[in-house]
């Protein structure tokens, strides 16, 4: 299984749409997890991160299945501002420190 | 500047040529960590410093990759005899501490082109 591994879509959705990316991830150490959003030609920038027991930011819904070391996130009431690329994120080993091990991203284009 | 800065923003070079890439974090952000990124590719991990220590070096792809940290600030990555395959956006971020919880900023990247 690859470190970090999620669909690359593209997701073509229409406004107002709800849409579902899936993540999964290798180590099972792993403790931090993160969304980060990438526009086209620009750098990554956080969009949540992911606890636990799961957390809500607005229309944005981020969750974490240890057992089956695997994180969502779901969009709702889709915008044609949500069009990005979203890059699952996972520290790569067990303790506090050390380095993020970034997927290749799921690309989603909202339509009108 | 509030945000993390990169110099130069494009650098075009010959195959065979040496360049050096800056990086200017956040004041008082002690984590500092070096990314590529190839065209339509996910961002590839190259080293971190934590202060001017670098814990891990693992992502260099060769030796011809380097990175220095002084005065827990600026950060330089030097590639040597550049190869067309080096050409990539590469990116800088930078954290408050090394926290595997903690946000990372990214600068905006400097576009290499490796002819």
């Amino acid at each position: 299984r690859k470190e970090v591994e999620q669909d690359p879509g593209p997701f073509n959705v229409p406004e107002g749409a709800t849409v579902a990316f899936n993540c999964t991830y290798s180590n099972s150490a792993s403790q931090s997890f993160f969304w980060y959003r990438q526009d086209c030609r620009k750098e990554p920038k956080l969009l949540m991160s992911v606890y636990s027991s799961g957390n809500e930011d607005g229309r944005f819904t981020a969750q974490l299945n240890r057992a089956s070391q695997y994180i969502s996130l779901l969009i709702r009431d889709s915008k044609l501002s949500d069009s990005a690329t979203y890059l699952c994120v996972v520290n790569r080993h067990g303790g506090s420190q050390g380095n993020l091990i970034f997927g290749k991203g799921t690309k989603l284009s909202v339509k009108p | 500047g509030a945000g993390v800065s990169q110099s130069p923003s494009n650098k075009v070079t010959e195959k065979g040529k040496d360049v050096e890439l800056r990086c200017d974090p956040i004041s008082g952000h002690t984590a500092l960590y070096w990314y590529r990124q190839s065209l339509g590719q996910g961002l590839e991990f190259l080293i971190y410093f934590q202060g001017n220590s670098a814990p891990d070096k693992s992502g260099l792809p060769s030796d011809r990759f380097s990175a220095e940290r002084t005065g827990g600030s600026v950060s330089t990555l030097t590639i040597q005899r550049t190869q067309q395959e080096d050409s990539a956006v590469y990116l800088c971020a930078n954290a408050p501490k090394d926290r595997i919880y903690n946000e990372q900023f990214f600068g905006p990247g400097t576009r290499l082109t490796v002819l």
